[in-house]
């Protein structure tokens, strides 16, 4: 069984800091992943794509990449109350053509 | 901006009855896909399909069938609904050419 394992939270920090999201996956051969913000009551919503080691910066968000000990993060800089969602990592499996979805991250920033 | 759209976010069913669910999407896209949500499991893949008339089941197909007789628009269905299946769905969809996957607004059911 294929897995993305993501810590379930409540992940609480205060308003102005770093915010460190963590996902792993057990497939070797995946080649693309995503995070998904979703808020309370709504819809997953798009927010980061990473396809190669190493970091990519979109904003205040940066998305982190590590297929050797494949492991995928997201860190979101100068946290604001507006951040606090839950996040979801997404991985793609070539096999069958579909993204495998962990049980996501409830990040809570306090004011 | 890709446009996913989903009929209802809103319904309240019996147990028994059937219930139709609909997705439209407005990119083209050949690959659609239905989910649930549930709080503590996440979510959970139903059915998808990669092209018109074409379908696969997914990790919780049992309860539920699927319909797509045109690309923009894939149905999901349930049979004779009961309580287990109030939950949130999902309808998502993403080009072959793309592993991005788009998702519609939800529709909260709830079954009596």
């Amino acid at each position: 069984q294929k897995e993305v394992e993501q810590n379930s939270g409540p992940l609480s920090v205060p308003e102005g800091a770093i915010a460190s999201l963590n996902c792993t996956y057990s497939d070797r051969g995946s080649q693309s992943f995503f995070w998904y913000r979703q808020y309370s009551g709504k819809s997953p919503e798009l927010i980061m794509s990473i396809y190669s080691n190493g970091d990519k910066e979109d904003g205040r968000f940066t998305a982190q990449l590590n297929k050797a000990s494949q492991y995928v993060s997201l860190l979101i800089r100068d946290s604001q109350p507006s951040d606090s969602a839950t996040y979801l990592c997404a991985v793609f499996y070539n096999q069958g053509g579909k993204l495998i979805f962990g049980q996501g991250t409830e990040l809570s920033v306090k004011p | 901006d890709v446009k996913v759209t989903q009929s209802s976010r809103y319904l309240v069913k019996r147990t028994g009855e059937k219930v139709f669910l609909e997705c439209v999407q407005d990119m083209d896209h050949e690959n659609m896909f239905w989910y649930r949500q549930d709080p503590g499991l996440g979510l959970r893949l139903i059915y998808f399909s990669y092209d018109v008339k074409m379908k696969e089941k997914g990790d919780i197909p049992e309860g539920y069938s699927v319909s797509r007789e045109k690309k923009e628009r894939f149905s999901l269905i349930l049979e004779s609904a009961s309580t287990n299946q109030t939950s949130m769905y999902l309808c998502a969809s993403r080009t072959t050419a793309q592993e991005t996957q788009y998702f519609g607004p939800g529709t909260r059911l709830l079954v009596l």
